[in-house]
């Protein structure tokens, strides 16, 4: 079974300052797809980001991008230019290439602060 | 808007009670999963449906069941329900499309269920 873990429950950062999300994860397939999803205040779960396995690219989607390290199983979030609104829990989250279940890590509370 | 639609929004119910949460998912979606998520566990998968039968089985307990009818739209059922059973249900979706793995999973807004 695949596991995922978030080691940093909680962050902050200042305004406009970058940061930095660690997730790592365990698994023993060579093909699959990692996530991050945002959880807001409201609670709502919203996909940040994502990325296959077998491209070498790390993705990017405006101030999100990953570090994607498949030898060390790493998955790490950096949100440049951080804003307000980038206030909430970021969860990383695994899914294997059989399927599209997801594996949740444990979540990551930011906080963005004026 | 994700374009997955859940309801109720908010439930309060007794200790030992059943309820039933309803789920429709985004047009042309064949997936339909179900999570919990508990101020302390996170969250975590119960179970997915595909075209109608269930594909893959997380933590649920025997007192919850789950259904995905013909139009697609699921039915998560809770019964006997606990104190323990307090939690944000998450219906999720997903196209599936048979062979491909990693298609994005959209979710709900969620159900909150508060028993008392």
């Amino acid at each position: 079974a695949q596991t995922v873990t978030q080691s940093q429950p909680e962050m902050s950062v200042q305004e406009a300052e970058t940061v930095t999300l660690s997730c790592t994860y365990d698994t023993s397939e060579n093909n699959y797809y990692l996530f991050w999803y945002k959880q807001p205040p409201s609670r709502q779960m919203i996909l940040v980001i994502r990325q296959e396995a077998y491209k070498q690219q790390n993705a990017t989607e405006n101030r999100f991008s990953v570090n994607f390290q498949k030898a060390a199983k790493s998955f790490s979030l950096k949100i440049s230019d951080s804003q307000l609104g980038d206030t909430a829990m970021y969860f990383c989250a695994f899914s294997d290439n059989a399927g599209n279940m997801l594996t949740f890590g444990g979540g990551t509370r930011l906080m963005v602060k004026p | 808007d994700s374009g997955v639609t859940q309801t109720p929004k908010h439930l309060i119910t007794a200790t030992g009670q059943r309820v039933t949460l309803r789920c429709s998912p985004r047009s042309g979606d064949l997936s339909v999963y179900w999570y919990q998520q508990s101020l302390d566990q996170g969250l975590q998968f119960l179970i997915q449906y595909y075209n109608g039968e269930e594909r893959a089985k997380g933590n649920i307990l025997e007192r919850f069941s789950a259904q995905q009818f013909p139009d697609l739209h699921s039915e998560l059922n809770l019964s006997s329900l606990e104190l323990g059973d307090s939690a944000l249900y998450f219906c999720a979706s997903s196209v599936d499309v048979q062979g491909a793995g990693g298609n994005t999973i959209y979710f709900g807004e969620g159900s909150w269920l508060t028993v008392v």
